[in-house]
């Protein structure tokens, strides 16, 4: 069974960089198939794609975040990470990581999500 | 300001059935078959419910079905049941750049 887990500080101030870590376990990210993801939620609010990565290392991004956003592979292979620079209030929100199938174009795995606040 | 439009709330009684509708662009939903429904429980992670336009995941009811027309999608549940209160979010692949595009969400209360 593949799990996703977001980890990180949950509260960044303002102007800061924001840095979360996704753990993937019941899978190899360097697999062949397969796009991680970064989505968030701002409270109220419906879902906003950040951006994604591949197995190779190729990613692309919501042009909405201005080059703000990375997103990293960990050399062990079962992590992604993502930073967004220059925070703002704006940027709080419940950051989730989550599996694209390229087969079946779909997001089937999520993680449990992680609040991260911005604070002046 | 969502990339794909839903109705921000449906509502029905228990056995019946709603419509969930999803307008997009010849962008997303009119280019594409990858159009996929999540549901979402308040403080929950979305759960895939259907994908490919109208497949299910093992797991989700028959109640759930999918359909697309042009550049709408919907989402059809019949037999509401009471477990069916939720947000529901469509999401529909958007070429390789903008890559996925969502909804803006639909609360269901099942009255």
């Amino acid at each position: 069974q593949v799990q996703l887990r977001e980890s990180g500080p949950g509260l960044v101030k303002s102007s800061q960089t924001l840095s979360l870590t996704c753990t993937v376990s019941g899978d190899s990210i360097s697999g062949d198939g397969f796009y991680w993801n970064w989505i968030r939620q701002p409270a109220g609010e419906g879902l906003d794609w950040i951006g994604r990565i591949s197995a190779s290392g190729s990613t692309n991004y919501n042009p909405s975040l201005k080059s703000r956003a990375t997103i990293s592979l960990d050399s062990s292979k079962t992590q992604f990470s993502l930073k967004v620079t220059s925070v703002t209030a704006a940027d709080t929100a419940v950051y989730f990581c989550a599996r694209w199938s390229t087969y079946d174009g779909m997001l089937d795995y999520w993680g449990q999500g992680m609040l991260v606040t911005v604070s002046s | 300001q969502s990339a794909l439009t839903q109705p921000r709330s449906v509502s029905g009684s228990p056995g019946q059935s709603v419509t969930i509708s999803c307008t997009g662009t010849s962008g997303d939903i009119g280019n594409y078959r990858f159009v996929s429904w999540y549901q979402q429980y308040p403080g929950k992670a979305p759960n895939l419910m259907i994908y490919d336009v109208s497949r299910r995941p093992s797991g989700v009811p028959d109640r759930f079905s999918g359909s697309k027309s042009a550049n709408t999608a919907s989402l059809t549940i019949s037999g509401l049941q009471a477990e069916d209160e939720a947000d529901y979010y469509c999401c529909a692949y958007a070429g390789t750049n903008t890559f996925v595009v969502f909804g803006g969400g639909t609360k269901l209360t099942v009255l």
